[in-house]
């Protein structure tokens, strides 16, 4: 049974408008979600995360947001550009991202691809 | 089995020492990564190797030098290391380098260097 779900597996949007990217978790004992990027041929790379101590985190044109209650997370990105056409990955933590217990489990990945 | 073991799961060393850290898979995944994960941050990517070749190096510094020996070994040999190099290393494989599911994370080694 996946716990962590990410139900699109793919997206396109235009250049300049709002990419939203969701993901769903199942165990409530996971207390950091994380986003991973990643182009072809290359390993996923960190993009943002956040702690269950929050529920928004931004960084530029990256925004997470988390709803415990519906455990629930989604990535926003804008303006949207075609450098940001990659796989996108969510990942959760049950440790705070301490890493000395379980393992980060990712979801299956949404493609993103952005038209110019 | 559907895991990525790491051994050992704890480490202390010296920065004259030489270890090395083991990775072992057995799903048949043609991609393996080595990621370095800070207290409180999240992992961050260092060596990629698909299909038992190193494709991406993220500008890691020559004290670590991966190696993969066979399509279910990673290995991550540790030479002269500063104690800033201390933190958890990861292990992850996949189907293969442009796989879109199927990422699976060993447990770490925590590395301490004294």
């Amino acid at each position: 049974d996946q716990q962590v779900k990410q139900n699109s597996p793919s997206l396109s949007v235009q250049e300049g408008r709002i990419s939203i990217l969701n993901c769903d978790y199942t165990n409530s004992m996971f207390d950091y979600f994380l986003w991973y990027k990643k182009y072809p041929a290359e390993g996923p790379t960190f993009l943002i995360s956040i702690s269950s101590i929050k529920d928004k985190n931004e960084d530029g044109r990256f925004t997470v947001f988390l709803n415990k209650s519906a455990k629930h997370l989604s990535l926003h990105i804008v303006p949207s550009q075609p450098g940001d056409s990659a796989v996108y990955f969510c990942a959760a933590s049950g440790d705070r991202g301490g890493g000395s217990q379980g393992n980060l489990i990712f979801g299956k990945g949404t493609k993103l691809s952005v038209k110019p | 089995d559907t895991e990525v073991t790491q051994t050992p799961k704890h480490l202390v060393m010296g920065m004259t020492n030489k270890k090395s850290l083991k990775c072992e898979q057995h799903m048949g995944h043609r991609a393996m990564y080595w990621y370095k994960q800070k207290a409180k941050k999240p992992p961050e990517l260092m060596f990629v190797y698909s299909y038992e070749k190193l494709s991406i190096n993220e500008s890691v510094p020559s004290r670590f030098s991966p190696e993969c020996p066979n399509s279910s070994l990673l290995n991550l040999h540790l030479h002269a290391l500063q104690p800033e190099d201390s933190a958890l290393y990861l292990c992850a494989s996949s189907q293969d380098p442009d796989s879109n599911y199927g990422y699976t994370f060993g447990s770490g080694t925590r590395l301490t260097v004294v």
